[in-house]
């Protein structure tokens, strides 16, 4: 089972640049989260997908954020533009159903915005 | 505003002694606490989790804790090992979004050898 695959592993760019970052979930798993992780505010949800379909996406800091997830195996979280407090690193997790099943992290993307 | 706070960033062990982290909640309706590992350069995964209607579950070396009372957990970790070395994450759901886990800040745990 390869798990949750995340790229690029690290991403350095330039403010008001636009960045994607990628997600592929566990095969067969429905429900799909993105995560920014600071030191201030540790591990937060920007955004909840259930069968491909956004549910809840109140975590979105911004405008300048967007998510997609087109099929059951591809996510991508877009920033445009970047801004340097965009700096942190993103998780995206899956999990099997909804509810209060167990989710299993991908190993991030840590985005530094110069 | 953070419902989920982990107050110690960081603690050390000693190889063999008890690990005991800590997490404060101020959400009542929070029935369901879990914590979660990480180690550098990984994503957290998945360590142990209580239920509301328990105060205590364990899975071997690992205990958590849960007073709710004082709307607090703990996780307990007995023998501590050099591998347990990690930052501990301790996350809540319930309420109207049970998908959702809000998380603390997480606690650095250094076993020395």
């Amino acid at each position: 089972d390869a798990g949750v695959i995340q790229s690029p592993r690290h991403e350095v760019t330039e403010m008001g640049q636009e960045v994607t970052l990628r997600c592929k979930p566990i095969s067969g798993h429905n429900s799909l989260f993105w995560y920014r992780q600071t030191m201030m505010r540790g591990l937060e949800l920007l955004i909840y997908f259930n069968n491909n379909v956004p549910i809840d996406d109140s975590g979105m800091p911004e405008d300048r954020f967007s998510a997609k997830m087109p099929n059951a195996s591809f996510s991508t979280l877009k920033i445009q533009p970047s801004e340097p407090r965009d700096s942190a690193v993103y998780f995206c997790a899956s999990s099997l159903g909804q509810g209060l099943d167990t989710q299993y992290f991908g190993p991030g993307t840590r985005l530094t915005v110069l | 505003d953070q419902q989920v706070k982990q107050n110690s960033p960081s603690l050390s062990v000693q190889e063999g002694r008890i690990s005991i982290l800590n997490c404060d909640y101020t959400n009542s309706m929070f029935d369901y606490f879990l914590w979660y590992k990480k180690y550098p350069a990984e994503g957290p995964t998945f360590l142990i989790s209580i239920s509301s209607i328990k105060d205590k579950n364990e899975d071997g070396r690992f205990t958590v804790f849960l007073n709710k009372s004082a709307k607090h957990l703990s996780l307990h970790i007995v023998p501590s090992q050099p591998g347990d070395s990690a930052v501990y994450f301790c996350a809540a759901s319930g309420g109207s979004g049970t998908y959702k886990y809000i998380f603390g800040t997480g606690t650095r745990l250094k076993v020395l050898a």
